[in-house]
């Protein structure tokens, strides 16, 4: 199975201010990388698809990158909105796995 | 619009199994497949635990629940099931449906149900 980290695995962060998060993959999983946002008892929900393609819907503040082994999210100008947990996963192969999360707080 | 409505809230003795309902709406129920993915209390990893071909409604399931877990599907009802068998304490999750974002963006969970939270206690 392919493992997912995260780093950092929780983040403290000001209204306005840019972040980064960033995502490990054990193998290479070129471009097979998802980034999803989740709120407390919400369902995930898609921010980015292969690695750097933005779901409709979601603001541009947020940007993904990166590919092999390797990715970021990057979020510009926190919002109040913004503060989740964000957990990346890989669709290179099954079984999906995800990141252990990144949760992202208030400072 | 794409819809995923979950069935309610179990409670499950250790040993029991458990059914839980994703009906599905607002796009052709078998052009896209359908994923299962789990959480421990206190938002812990998701867990893929398997899905269910669109087309052919064939399934594929992680090892972790290979034998314990059957998805199946009613396309008359546009409804997919998952069936988990021999609970126990660890299987206490919320457990999410969640349909792929497009046909070319296989393992992609664009669409999610609202989840349904089975607890497993004695």
């Amino acid at each position: 199975d392919i493992q997912m980290t995260q780093s950092p695995s929780s983040l403290s962060a000001s209204v306005g201010d840019r972040v980064t998060i960033t995502c490990r993959a054990s193998q290479t999983i070129s471009s097979f990388l998802n980034w999803y946002q989740q709120k407390p008892g919400k369902a995930p929900k898609l921010l980015i698809y292969g690695a750097s393609n933005l779901q409709s819907g979601v603001p541009s503040r947020f940007t993904g990158s990166g590919s092999g082994t390797d990715f970021t999210l990057t979020i510009t100008s926190l919002q109040p909105e913004d503060f989740a947990t964000y957990y990346c996963q890989q669709n290179y192969n099954t079984p999906l796995t995800f990141g252990p999360g990144t949760k992202l707080e208030i400072k | 619009q794409v819809q995923l409505v979950q069935s309610g809230a179990e409670v499950k003795k250790p040993g029991a199994s458990v059914k839980i309902s994703c009906k599905a709406s607002g796009y052709i129920f078998t052009s896209y497949a359908i994923h299962w993915v789990r959480q421990a209390p206190g938002q812990q990893r998701l867990e893929w635990m398997g899905w269910i071909i669109g087309g052919n409604g064939n399934t594929k399931y992680s090892q972790k629940f290979q034998g314990r877990a059957t998805i199946s599907r009613d396309t008359s009802a546009s409804t997919v099931y998952m069936d988990l068998s021999s609970l126990t304490s660890e299987d206490t999750a919320a457990y999410y449906c969640a349909r792929e974002l497009g046909i070319t963006v296989a393992g992609t969970g664009g669409f999610w149900g609202q989840g349904t939270l089975v607890t497993v206690s004695s």
